[in-house]
């Protein structure tokens, strides 16, 4: 039974098109992340959210927007998607926020766009 | 800028022997810190942390050593093990902050 699991595992996409990619948790944590993974291999915080609300979001374009309509769950929905935007992205999850928590990583999204 | 950095990006060592991975971070405030294991194709998973409070933290074959004044950690794997062949991250943590920062890994190949 998976604790963290995102889907769709690859998704290979147009530039111009939008796509979302959903998070969910099943570990009763009430904070989650967006991380994107890049060819530099680097995991760069994108969002998180605690209890359903937005408590980090870093520079990112504003064409990428997370929701969360539960604790259990995090989506990440793009708008026209551009070349950049191929990379690896995770949720994560964790049980508070500003303690010391360990993450919980899904097994991460390879998006592709051509 | 990057706070936490991992000047190694992969190390050899055989089956038995110690391996040694390091991580420095630059920003004072850290006071949690964890390493992560990364297989392909799968996401991290957690393997020890240490808080500041400690300088070291041992886990079965896993050590964790922090020195606060060099802003410096190490990860000490014996005996190695050809399944301990994967990406270790480090990932450093403020408190009364949500922001987990992540090095660039390094990646650890162990031969049989």
């Amino acid at each position: 039974d998976t604790a963290v699991s995102q889907t769709p595992k690859y998704l290979v996409t147009q530039m111009g098109n939008d796509k979302s990619i959903k998070c969910e948790q099943n570990l009763g944590h009430d904070t989650m992340y967006w991380y994107k993974q890049d060819s530099k291999k680097f995991l760069k915080i994108m969002f998180s959210y605690n209890n359903k609300e937005l408590i980090i979001n870093e520079t990112v374009p504003n064409r990428f927007s997370p929701k969360s309509p539960d604790k259990a769950h995090l989506n990440l929905h793009i708008n026209s998607l551009e070349l950049g935007d191929s990379a690896v992205y995770f949720c994560a999850s964790s049980q508070g926020g500003v303690g010391k928590n360990i993450q919980y990583f899904g097994a991460g999204t390879r998006l592709s766009v051509l | 800028d990057q706070q936490v950095k991992q000047n190694s990006p992969s190390l050899s060592v055989q089956e038995g022997r110690i391996s040694i991975l390091n991580c420095d971070y630059t920003n004072s405030m850290f006071d949690y810190f964890l390493w992560y294991k990364k297989y392909p194709a799968e996401g991290p998973t957690f393997l020890i942390s240490i808080s500041s409070i400690k300088d070291k933290n041992e886990d079965g074959r896993f050590t964790v050593f922090l020195n606060k004044s060099a802003k410096h950690l190490s990860l000490h794997i014996v005996p190695s093990q050809p399944g301990d062949s994967a990406v270790y991250f480090c990932a450093a943590k403020a408190s009364g902050t949500y922001k987990y920062i992540f090095g660039t890994g390094t990646r650890l190949k162990v031969l049989a």
